[in-house]
């Protein structure tokens, strides 16, 4: 069965860092999203990406995020200057349309120090 | 927005019984899905299933989508089964992106 693959499983990173955390979506998807989950707490979205641009963003998206889908294959969430509040599992998500099914990566865990 | 509330909070079971979840939603649906979360965190696919019923195996999960909820069935629960479950949905507006109920921690004891 095809997967979403993401990389790193796990980051560590100083505060006022950047980071990039990479997911490679399922090879035929069209609609590409990230999510965090804080320890302890439910799913959150963040971003939709369609079409190579921005389709949704929530209010935890602000400009410290960014998104990019580089080449055919990866799906980048870049965090320009990282916080102690961004640590938390970031998950990537992929679906073939725009309210069917998404697939889930098994997520990178972020720590800031 | 949408609210998505997940019952109960926490649920201890013996393994080998049987149990059942519930997801309320305040708005008609496009999408519903069923995660199980396990100890390492990975979201694992369980149904999509915006109406209708569904089995895989032990498990299976009804949608009633006019009266907006969804139930999750567990059968003879095993303490492989334990994590925790979410509900998540994308409502019938503009939006695309799921949204989370808080789930259920479920505990199989031996």
């Amino acid at each position: 069965e095809p997967e979403v693959t993401q990389t790193p499983s796990h980051q560590v990173t100083q505060m006022g860092q950047e980071v990039i955390l990479r997911c490679v979506p399922i090879s035929n998807h069209l609609y590409f999203y990230w999510y965090r989950q804080i320890l302890g707490q439910k799913v959150e979205f963040l971003v939709s990406f369609y079409n190579n641009e921005i389709s949704e963003k929530s209010e935890i998206f602000d400009d410290q995020f960014s998104v990019e889908r580089p080449d055919g294959s990866n799906f980048t969430l870049k965090i320009r200057s990282t916080k102690l509040e961004d640590s938390a599992m970031y998950f990537c998500a992929s679906s073939g349309g725009g309210r069917g099914i998404q697939y889930f990566g098994a997520g990178t865990r972020l720590s800031v120090l | 927005g949408i609210q998505v509330e997940q019952s109960p909070p926490d649920l201890i079971l013996q393994e080998g019984a049987n149990s059942t979840l519930r997801c309320n939603f305040s708005d008609s649906v496009n999408n519903l899905q069923w995660f199980h979360q396990n100890p390492w965190g990975q979201l694992i696919n369980l149904f999509y299933i915006p109406s209708g019923t569904k089995q895989n195996g032990r498990l299976s999960a009804t949608t009633v989508a006019t009266e907006r909820y969804s139930l999750l069935y567990i059968s003879s629960s095993q303490t492989t089964d334990s994590g925790v479950y979410f509900c998540a949905i994308i409502s019938s507006g503009s939006a695309r992106q799921l949204t989370f109920g808080s789930g259920t921690q479920l505990t199989v004891l031996p």
